[in-house]
């Protein structure tokens, strides 16, 4: 069965700080990865996603996540955060080939707080 | 603009009665998604429709409801069965259920008086 952990449950960091989440994800075949962002009450926005080919990419706000097979991680960065950027943050996978977003496994989030 | 509304944003349930949380898309999307979040916890699945007239259990079903009669519409009944309702709901929807990109709305936050 297919899971995801985010070994982070809350982080704070500095405004203008550089920012990893950290995920790990647990799937047989190839995976299809996700970031969502949350902010307080409200619904997620997806920040990028990763499928195929290169295996750094970019997203939203500033965003970047790196795939690195060997390690089974899908790590958010961000060279420098923002006060805005507070929030929780999950990562999602689903089988490359499934096929269908019923499939998505979530991780249980890192809240991310940032102090001025 | 498109987008996912869900309503209300707040709703109070009492001791064996059933509610119904609403969710209405105009972004002309096939699937449509019911999450329920509790705090730390990731998102599970309650129940989700790939096309109208059609839905399907997910993880949790159990004490839920649906009906998908019209495309744009996908309400959520948590009935009386659910004995621990208390959470924070997410409806979402895909272009296709194909489709793995979620666009969310902003929540429904359910508690039991």
């Amino acid at each position: 069965a297919q899971s995801v952990t985010q070994p982070d449950i809350h982080i704070t960091v500095s405004e203008g700080a550089s920012l990893e989440l950290r995920c790990n994800y647990s799937y047989g075949a190839t995976p299809y990865l996700f970031w969502y962002v949350q902010s307080p009450g409200q619904g997620l926005q997806l920040l990028l996603k990763y499928f195929s080919g290169d295996t750094l990419v970019q997203g939203i706000k500033g965003f970047e996540a790196e795939f690195k097979r060997s390690q089974s991680s899908f790590n958010l960065r961000k060279p420098s955060v923002h006060w805005s950027d507070a929030a929780e943050y999950f990562c999602a996978v689903v089988g490359l080939n499934t096929g269908t977003a019923s499939k998505l496994t979530f991780g249980t989030g890192t809240r991310l707080q940032v102090t001025l | 603009d498109g987008g996912i509304t869900q309503s209300p944003k707040y709703l109070f349930r009492k001791e064996g009665q059933n509610v119904t949380l609403s969710c209405e898309q105009n972004l002309n999307h096939d699937a449509m998604y019911w999450y329920r979040q509790d705090p730390g916890q990731g998102l599970r699945l309650i129940y989700y429709s790939q096309i109208v007239n059609d839905f399907q259990k997910g993880d949790i079903a159990e004490g839920y409801s649906v009906s998908r009669e019209k495309k744009e519409s996908f309400p959520l009944t948590v009935t009386s069965a659910q004995k621990n309702p208390t959470a924070f709901y997410l409806c979402a929807s895909s272009i296709a259920w194909q489709n793995e990109k979620l666009f969310f709305g902003s929540g429904t936050q359910l508690s039991v008086l």
